[in-house]
């Protein structure tokens, strides 16, 4: 079956420093592929997505592009700031899987941004 | 921006009392589905519905789970029975069709004592 490998957290980070956090997954089929974010209390919020190989997501700095070669889809940013402190979702969704198709995540990585 | 509503957004309940945690969906989404999130674990797949039907359900999703849509407009996940290891945040997530993006709920946080 279909699924989604994230690095472990927590990862700390000081403030403007380079981020990734690395995702790899397997599919039946050409899975679109997204990264969640949950802020505190919050939940689960789009940050970006990916549809096929090559394309490169974006939305507020954060980047990712879909590697089929490798079957990835890091997430970066080149400098982070105290309020991307949250938990990073990487998940996928398979369009051959069914009429509502579910997205299969991985286990969330938790990002601290400090001064 | 459309919003997915949940309510309650906390509920603590007594072990095998039942519970009904509900969801607004976006008006014209026809897609829907609960995901849980037991505290520090990962996001796990419940249950989908399309046309006033499951269409597919995980092995979490045993008899003690249902799902309905009573008036057209919420979308339900019932637990009859409930015990400790229920205790999680519930996403009610709508989708307006195969390939578009998820909207997903603000979560019910459930608590089983």
């Amino acid at each position: 079956g279909d699924s989604v490998t994230q690095m472990e957290g927590p990862v700390t980070l000081s403030e403007e420093a380079f981020l990734t956090i690395n995702c790899t997954y397997t599919a039946t089929g050409y899975p679109s592929l997204f990264w969640y974010v949950q802020y505190p209390g919050e939940g689960l919020q789009l940050l970006l997505k990916a549809t096929k190989a090559d394309d490169k997501g974006s939305n507020k700095g954060f980047e990712a592009t879909y590697r089929k070669e490798t079957t990835s889809f890091h997430l970066e940013k080149g400098s982070v700031q105290v309020s991307d402190s949250a938990v990073y979702f990487c998940a996928l969704w398979d369009p051959y899987t069914g009429t509502a198709s579910k997205l299969t995540f991985g286990t969330g990585t938790r990002l601290q941004v400090t001064l | 921006e459309p919003e997915v509503t949940q309510t309650p957004s906390h509920q603590v309940t007594q072990m095998g009392q039942e519970v009904i945690l509900r969801c607004v969906p976006i008006s014209n989404h026809l897609y829907f589905y609960w995901y849980r999130q037991i505290l520090g674990q990962k996001v796990e797949f419940l249950v989908s519905f399309y046309n006033n039907e499951i269409s597919e359900k995980s092995e979490i999703f045993d008899d003690q789970f249902s799902v309905e849509r009573p008036d057209g407009s919420n979308f339900t996940l019932k637990i009859r029975s409930t015990k400790l290891e229920d205790s999680a945040m519930y996403f009610c997530a709508t989708q307006g069709g195969p390939g578009y993006g998820y909207t997903f709920g603000s979560g019910t946080r459930l608590t089983v004592v």
